[in-house]
């Protein structure tokens, strides 16, 4: 199978703007989450959505959203960009029992550099 | 915020020779996994222990458990320069914690060839 995919890769973007990142879940994956890495916060979760439905959602200011589709990828969207969201932006995916603690794989991340 | 801590922060060792990392947690898990990753990227799944489980293998890995002290120790054996990664152990809370795993910071392991 293959793995969870990001795009895209690499993103420079201004103040003020915003910026929507895609996920594809490994085939028959129904829960993905999303979780920003700084070098000061480390990794930190954002929200989960599991069946079109967020399920859970991280200390996030209201700038940070997302959806999935019924194909299961998924999108985060971040509004009105400050220089604090530089990161890399990591989605997993798991198998989607739905059951809490399941193991996560993820895509190899969306590095995010705001100026 | 971060769960936990991990410690040590960062390890030097020389290949053929044992890593060992710590991962302390502060509120009751449903399960510890712990997760390597390379230079930044993506992050590869290791080993995922259970809250009722003492020790787990998997190859060169070697994980414990101890719930009354809320840590976790994860042992890499006779360590391969490939080894050179950040590793994180992260938790995931019972509950309604859908899809959230709570990260360590992270110790660095630098294995010399």
């Amino acid at each position: 199978k293959a793995g969870v995919t990001q795009t895209p890769r690499y993103l420079i973007k201004t103040r003020g703007q915003q910026v929507t990142l895609s996920c594809s879940p490994i085939s028959g994956h129904r829960s993905v989450s999303w979780y920003q890495q700084t070098p000061g916060q480390g990794l930190q979760f954002l929200f989960e959505y599991f069946s079109e439905t967020q399920r859970n959602k991280g200390n996030f200011p209201g700038r940070f959203s997302g959806r999935q589709f019924s194909n299961s990828r998924s999108e985060m969207n971040v509004s009105t960009l400050e220089l604090g969201d530089s990161a890399l932006y990591l989605c997993a995916s798991s198998s989607g029992t739905g059951a809490v603690g399941e193991t996560q794989y993820f895509g190899p991340g969306t590095r995010l550099l705001v100026l | 915020s971060q769960q936990g801590e991990e410690d040590p922060q960062a390890l030097s060792i020389q290949e053929g020779e044992n890593a060992t990392m710590n991962c302390s947690y502060k509120t009751s898990i449903n399960n510890l996994q712990w997760y390597r990753q390379n230079s930044g990227r993506g992050l590869v799944h290791l080993i995922l222990i259970r809250s009722n489980e003492r020790e787990k293998h998997s190859g060169r890995l070697r994980v414990t458990l101890d719930t009354s002290k809320k840590s976790s120790s994860l042992l890499i054996t006779a360590s391969r320069a490939a080894d050179t990664a950040s590793y994180f152990c992260a938790t995931s809370a019972g509950g309604t914690s859908y899809g959230k795993l709570t990260f360590g910071q992270g110790t660095i392991l630098t294995v010399h060839p």
